[in-house]
């Protein structure tokens, strides 16, 4: 059993590139997340998808788009690449659907990237 | 805005103590508090989950309680070992039902 696999691992992009992670999860969840963390900080909140074909911003949604390409796949894109985009990125899965308060998140091991 | 805070932000015990862990958020108005735990490098793992209705809830050696009313939770750990050094996270759900992190104690059991 998988759970939630990322790619990739570990990432370097120069200042203006662009790149795609990768998220896909087998427990059959409902809704997606995309997260950030920073050094000293909570994760933060990128994206979320509640169910398949919806899409929400989170708190921290400048710089990133995300595809929700199937109940497996969510995908968050750096369509230019900063170097405040330099962070580990976690994706996360729930069998939640949207309002309940119930279930937890099952997270990936994480991207880390570095933005030069 | 909910504010998530954990204290101390690391914390190095020698083994078979037993440790709690603090958490305290800013608004009371909370669905459910989590504890997680993340080991170097590795996704974070899900350990207990108190609803906003419930006071403490067990796993193995691992006791978590909330006060919602002042905005705290503990995380006990008894008799603890080494395999238990690893950052431990707490978050709260908020009304928006997304969860707001905290920065985490680097928790270091020494043998």
């Amino acid at each position: 059993n998988a759970g939630v696999t990322q790619t990739p691992k570990f990432q370097v992009l120069k200042t203006g590139q662009s790149m795609t992670l990768q998220c896909a999860q087998d427990m059959n969840h409902n809704s997606m997340y995309w997260y950030r963390q920073d050094p000293g900080m909570g994760l933060r909140l990128i994206y979320y998808s509640a169910s398949e074909g919806t899409t929400d911003k989170g708190e921290v949604p400048n710089g990133y788009n995300v595809s929700r390409l199937n109940k497996r796949e969510f995908s968050l894109r750096l369509e230019s690449a900063a170097p405040s985009q330099t962070s580990v990125y976690f994706c996360a899965s729930s069998e939640a659907l949207a309002g309940r308060s119930t279930d937890t998140q099952y997270f990936g091991p994480g991207t880390r990237l570095t933005v030069l | 805005k909910q504010e998530v805070t954990q204290i101390p932000a690391a914390l190095s015990v020698p083994e078979g103590e037993n440790l709690v862990l603090n958490c305290s958020f800013t608004d009371s108005a909370i669905y459910n508090l989590q504890w997680f735990r993340q080991d170097p490098g590795k996704g974070l793992t899900s350990l207990l989950l108190i609803q906003s209705s419930q006071r403490e809830q067990t796993s193995g050696r691992l006791n978590a309680s909330l006060d919602k009313s002042s905005g705290r939770s503990t995380l006990y750990i008894a008799a603890s070992q080494p395999g238990d050094s690893a950052t431990y996270l707490c978050a709260v759900m908020d009304s928006n039902y997304q969860l707001i992190w905290g920065a985490g104690t680097k928790l270091i059991i020494k043998p």
